[in-house]
Parts: C-alpha cells; sequence; structure tokens
C-alpha cells in the first residue's frame, strides 16, 4: 500500500537556525514528491515540488528539498529560519498513471520558531 | 477569480442535517478536488473531477456524501444526515489539467463543519 511518514510532529528551533523536516514515503514506483505548508487559518500553499531530474529542488520563501531514491525521502531543508515560518508543514506524495488527483498527505509537522 | 473560493468559511449543524459546501475554482482550471482534514490529521483526498465528471471518488467515506459540478466550474460537496464524526475542514483545490503529469494544485481555505 501506497504511504508517506513525516516522523517529526512537532519541531521547535531557534529564528537563523536551520531547519530539517523528514518524508520518507513507500509506493511501488518513485512518485511526484510536494511539500505545502499551511499556517493558521490559512490554505495549503505549494513550497516546492519534483517530478524528475535534479534532485536538489529549489522553492517558495529560501526552501529546498531533495529526493533520495535509496532512501525514499523527500526531506525539506532550510539554511537559516524565519519567525514568519511558524506554521505546519506537510509532504505529499502522488502516484503516477491516473491518480494524477490524488495526492497522499502525511500528518504533518509542526513548526515553532523562538526569538 | 484570483484563488479557490469556498462558502461558508464556517459551518455549524446539528446531527441529522443536510450540509452543502460549495467551491469555486480557479477561472480556467477543469480539474477540481476535494479534500477532508480533520484535527491534527493531515487532508484526506474525497473526489477529483476533470470537467464535470468524478474521475476518481474512491475518498468519499459512504453514500451520505454526494459532489457534483454540474457546468464544470463551481463545485458543491453535499453531506446528508450529517455525524459528529463528519466534523473537520473540507478543503477544495483546482488545477489547470488534471490529467497531466505535471499537475499542481491550488487549495482553497476551507470550510470548516461543525456537527453538534
Amino acid at each position: 500500500a501506497q504511504s508517506v511518514t513525516q516522523p517529526d510532529i512537532h519541531i521547535t528551533v531557534s529564528e537563523g537556525a536551520s531547519l530539517e523536516l523528514r518524508c520518507n514515503y513507500s509506493y511501488g514506483a518513485t512518485p511526484y514528491l510536494f511539500w505545502y505548508v499551511q499556517s493558521p487559518g490559512q490554505g495549503l500553499q505549494l513550497l516546492l515540488k519534483y517530478f524528475s531530474g535534479d534532485t536538489l529542488v529549489q522553492g517558495i520563501k529560501g526552501f529546498e528539498a531533495e529526493f533520495k531514491r535509496s532512501q525514499s525521502s523527500f526531506n525539506l531543508r532550510k539554511p537559516s529560519v524565519h519567525w514568519s515560518d511558524a506554521a505546519e508543514y506537510f509532504c505529499a506524495p502522488r502516484a503516477g498513471g491516473t491518480s494524477y488527483g490524488k495526492l497522499t498527505f502525511g500528518q504533518g509537522t509542526i513548526l515553532t520558531v523562538h526569538p | 477569480g484570483a484563488g479557490v473560493s469556498q462558502t461558508p468559511s464556517n459551518k455549524v449543524t446539528e446531527k441529522g442535517k443536510y450540509v452543502e459546501l460549495r467551491c469555486d475554482p480557479i477561472s480556467g482550471h477543469t480539474a477540481l478536488y476535494w479534500y477532508r482534514q480533520s484535527l491534527g490529521q493531515g487532508p484526506e483526498f474525497l473526489i477529483y473531477f476533470q470537467g464535470t465528471g468524478a474521475a476518481d471518488d474512491s475518498g468519499l467515506p459512504n453514500d451520505r456524501f454526494f459532489a457534483v459540478r454540474p457546468e464544470g466550474s463551481v463545485s458543491t460537496l453535499k453531506i446528508q444526515r450529517t455525524e459528529r464524526g463528519d466534523s473537520a475542514v473540507y478543503l477544495c483545490a483546482s488545477s489547470l489539467d488534471g490529467s497531466s503529469g505535471a499537475n499542481v494544485l491550488t487549495f482553497g481555505a476551507g470550510s470548516r463543519l461543525t456537527v453538534l
């Protein structure tokens, strides 16, 4: 069965510190991979996506993610966190073929940023 | 419009009542999706429309849930005989073309449903 795991439910970092949010997936073939961010009362906003090609992808707000096929991972990183990055982050793989409409979201990682 | 619009933003109803939630997608987007997000969880897929037809409704939990998109634009999610377990945020998303591998979804702010 297809699944996605975000092992860290809650992460706290200091402003200016680096950040890595983990995402592991289990799919028969390499899925399309997405990271979304959700701020309180806001809709989900796409941070970045991986379809193919270069395994290090750049996104908005200074975020990047690295696809590692051997580890079935797609971890999200940011070199220096800002207080405005406090939000909930979701990894969401999507299978190919006829399932283009169906994202499978992880449970989410809540990020708290201390001043 | 500029983004995906959902109404109402909040809905409180009593157990057993009928509820309709509306989604107005981005103009020109042919694909529309409904997801449900329960407290503390990631969104879960409900149904996906390509044009007027439901291309995948495998996520609808039971026959109390139904969605329509009669003209290929606005969609309505309908819930009959609501139960307390239906309480959640219902998210709508749209994309240019659901049949493309490069498909990227844009989400609305959601409709929060509370069943008392």
